[in-house]
């Protein structure tokens, strides 16, 4: 098991670019989310796939924000136009097919600067 | 928007000693994890409650549900300094989403 692997860790960038993350969930797993986390506080539920369709994406994220997962494998998150307010935490996770709520496996993050 | 509230916002206690942490919520839920994450790491997760269920051991960890308060409560045992970390409760609005808390912070003292 080698656990949820998230790059970059850091990334650091001026006002305006864009910026690409990935996620590579643990193999099994189907589900796969994108969080959000600010000091302070708890993670703040971005979107989510099961296997390769997108079934959910919260209504804070603006159009900016864009997600991927085209093999139902890996994801990418990509933020365009990037602002000051989006600097933060990034945050993946997988889990399990059962039915329902499964204990969910994340990374280690992305942490984001904007300059 | 976070619909789990954890209880204290920080906690310090002396290594040995019990380590109490609350955790309430708004709307009716099918379960309740805990989650463990130590600074600048992902979330660990410790345990999951189901609402038909009460109380739950893991090791030195009591996870209790009281669905008639919607609270829950995470009990460590004989803290050690590893335990020093932010612990989060979340809770499903849906068959696939978790809604978080602000966490509490508990710091292990040596």
């Amino acid at each position: 098991d080698t656990g949820v692997s998230q790059n970059p860790r850091h990334k650091i960038t001026k006002r305006g670019q864009n910026v690409t993350f990935r996620c590579d969930p643990i193999s099994e797993h189907n589900r796969l989310y994108w969080y959000r986390q600010t000091l302070g506080q708890g993670p703040e539920f971005l979107t989510y796939f099961q296997n390769e369709a997108q079934l959910e994406k919260s209504r804070l994220l603006s159009d900016r924000f864009s997600a991927e997962r085209p093999k139902g494998s890996f994801s990418t998150l990509e933020i365009q136009r990037t602002e000051q307010g989006d600097s933060a935490m990034y945050l993946c996770a997988s889990s399990g097919t059962a039915s329902g709520n499964q204990p969910q496996h994340f990374g280690d993050g992305t942490r984001l600067s904007i300059l | 928007s976070q619909q789990g509230e954890e209880d204290p916002q920080a906690l310090s206690i002396q290594e040995g000693e019990n380590a109490t942490m609350n955790c309430s919520y708004k709307t009716s839920i099918n379960n309740l994890q805990w989650y463990r994450q130590n600074s600048g790491r992902g979330l660990v997760h410790l345990i999951l409650i189901r609402s038909n269920e009460r109380e739950k051991h893991s090791g030195r960890l009591r996870v209790t549900l009281d669905t008639s308060k919607k609270s829950s409560s995470l009990l460590i045992t004989a803290s050690r300094a590893a335990d020093t970390a932010s612990y989060f409760c979340a809770t499903d609005d849906s068959n696939y989403q978790l809604i978080w808390g602000a966490g509490t912070k508990l710091i292990i003292k040596p």
